[in-house]
């Protein structure tokens, strides 16, 4: 399973960092995602990253503020995000990418509140 | 990036109705779509990959069809646990992992 936790309210412009912690797998071998849901929205993907964390993607909306990063010696994700904007007001979930690339597990997801 | 549209956003059923949300991608995926369902509160399940490939467990009046840019998701004889938003996803060219704006399934 994935648990995250980490979320919280925030003000513009400061920093958060999300933590998931990953069971019941083989989490060194499985490339993970974060995935986020603003408000009564869709879904967005937001980050990935490779089983070893030598190769991480990101959205453009959050390219260059957000840094994904993973600890296989704990089966913990990281999500650094600094620079925080309103518009980053969302549920984040992580989730497990399939070998087909699908995200075939996700966690229950943290709120984080962007607001002055 | 590849831009997933879904239709209807949203839709009213009753329990025993047959439903079809259709997904459509802005180029060819091959067979590269998945689709979700999300309840509220809840993180989503996946339902079903590679357009056709029902997951484990997931009940068998659940059925996905399509290819290229044009691709289908039907539930035959709509049960109350059903009642949820559904999303598609395209995994063939990635990054970015792209999501229809969702169908709401609602009860009429």
């Amino acid at each position: 399973q994935l648990v995250e936790s980490g979320g919280g309210v925030v003000q513009p412009g400061r920093s958060l960092r999300l933590s998931c912690a990953a069971s019941e797998f083989t989490f060194s071998t499985s490339a993970m995602h974060w995935v986020r849901q603003a408000p009564g929205k869709g879904l967005e993907w937001v980050a990935a990253i490779s089983y070893d964390g030598s190769q991480r993607y990101y959205a453009d909306s959050v390219k260059g503020r957000f840094t994904f990063s993973r600890d296989n010696s704990k089966n913990t994700l990281f999500l650094q995000m600094n620079t925080l904007r309103t518009e980053d007001t969302a549920v984040y979930y992580c989730a497990r990418e399939s070998v087909d690339w699908y995200f075939d597990l996700w966690g229950r997801g943290t709120l984080v509140t962007v607001s002055s | 990036d590849i831009q997933m549209t879904q239709s209807p956003s949203s839709l009213s059923a009753s329990v025993g109705d047959r439903v079809t949300i259709t997904c459509r991608a802005s180029q060819r995926i091959g067979n590269y779509l998945n689709w979700y369902q999300q309840k509220p509160g809840k993180g989503p399940k996946l339902l079903i990959h590679a357009a056709s490939t029902l997951e484990s467990g997931v009940p068998s009046r659940f059925r996905g069809s399509g290819s290229g840019t044009d691709f289908t998701l039907t539930i035959s004889g709509l049960q109350p646990e059903d009642f949820a938003t559904y999303y598609c996803q395209q995994s063939h060219i990635t990054p970015p992992w792209t999501f229809g704006q969702g169908t709401k399934v609602e009860i009429k």
